[in-house]
């Protein structure tokens, strides 16, 4: 079935360090990657999305590329605030339809001013 | 944009008895919702897909009889935790969707605790 591996954290970064979480997931066909974050005491909130391979999703200074020759969606940042301190997900779906989403274990990132 | 309402956000409970948590999507019609549940240190593990209308299908260990899941509008689902125990409890979650074009929406989540 499918499935995504994520980079393990807790992840600690100083504020503007370069972040990196790793993303990799076994699938069929062509999935859907998303990038989710959960800040403190709230739901999950989309971060940003790539539905075919190449596709590039951005947001908030994030991006993730959509690698399907090694199967990775690794989420990237420049330079990271204190405020980009939650939980990252990331997930897949099949292609199309409403379906399930199927998530990695989740990274807490904790930057230090 | 597309907000879902989950209530409540804490509730503690005694061994027993049930308890009940509501998924709201206030501005959309959810013809999709998906109930997880989510474990400490884990990721979000899903429990059913419910459709707006009909039964919900739920992923292979989850007792049916246990976590009640009703979708009787296209705004409201609920999560029924029935004869509740200690290892129920955890960080239950709700998703809504109207269609793939517009993904998936959250609620905050319910944290159960069974004492």
């Amino acid at each position: 079935g499918d499935s995504v591996t994520q980079m393990e954290g807790p992840v600690t970064l100083s504020e503007e360090a370069f972040l990196t979480i790793n993303c990799t997931y076994t699938a069929t066909g062509y999935p859907s990657l998303f990038w989710y974050v959960q800040y403190p005491g709230e739901g999950l909130q989309l971060l940003l999305k790539a539905t075919k391979a190449d596709d590039k999703g951005s947001n908030k200074g994030f991006e993730a590329t959509y690698r399907k020759e090694t199967t990775s969606f690794h989420l990237e940042k420049g330079s990271v605030q204190v405020s980009d301190s939650a939980v990252y997900f990331c997930a897949l779906s099949p292609p199309g339809g409403n379906e399930k989403l199927t998530f990695g274990t989740g990274t807490r990132l904790t930057i230090i001013p | 944009g597309a907000v879902v309402s989950q209530h409540p956000s804490r509730v503690i409970c005694k061994s027993g008895t049930s308890v009940k948590i509501e998924c709201r999507s206030l501005d959309f019609q959810a013809t999709t919702m998906f109930w997880y549940r989510q474990f400490p240190k884990q990721s979000l593990m899903l429990m059913a897909t419910s459709n707006e209308g009909s039964k919900a299908t739920y992923e292979q260990g989850v007792e049916k009889d246990k976590f009640l899941i009703n979708h009787a509008s296209l705004t409201l689902s609920t999560l029924t935790v029935t004869s509740a125990h200690p290892e129920d409890s955890s960080f239950y979650i709700c998703s809504a969707t109207r269609s793939a074009n517009y993904g998936y929406t959250f609620g905050s989540g319910t944290r159960l605790t069974v004492v």
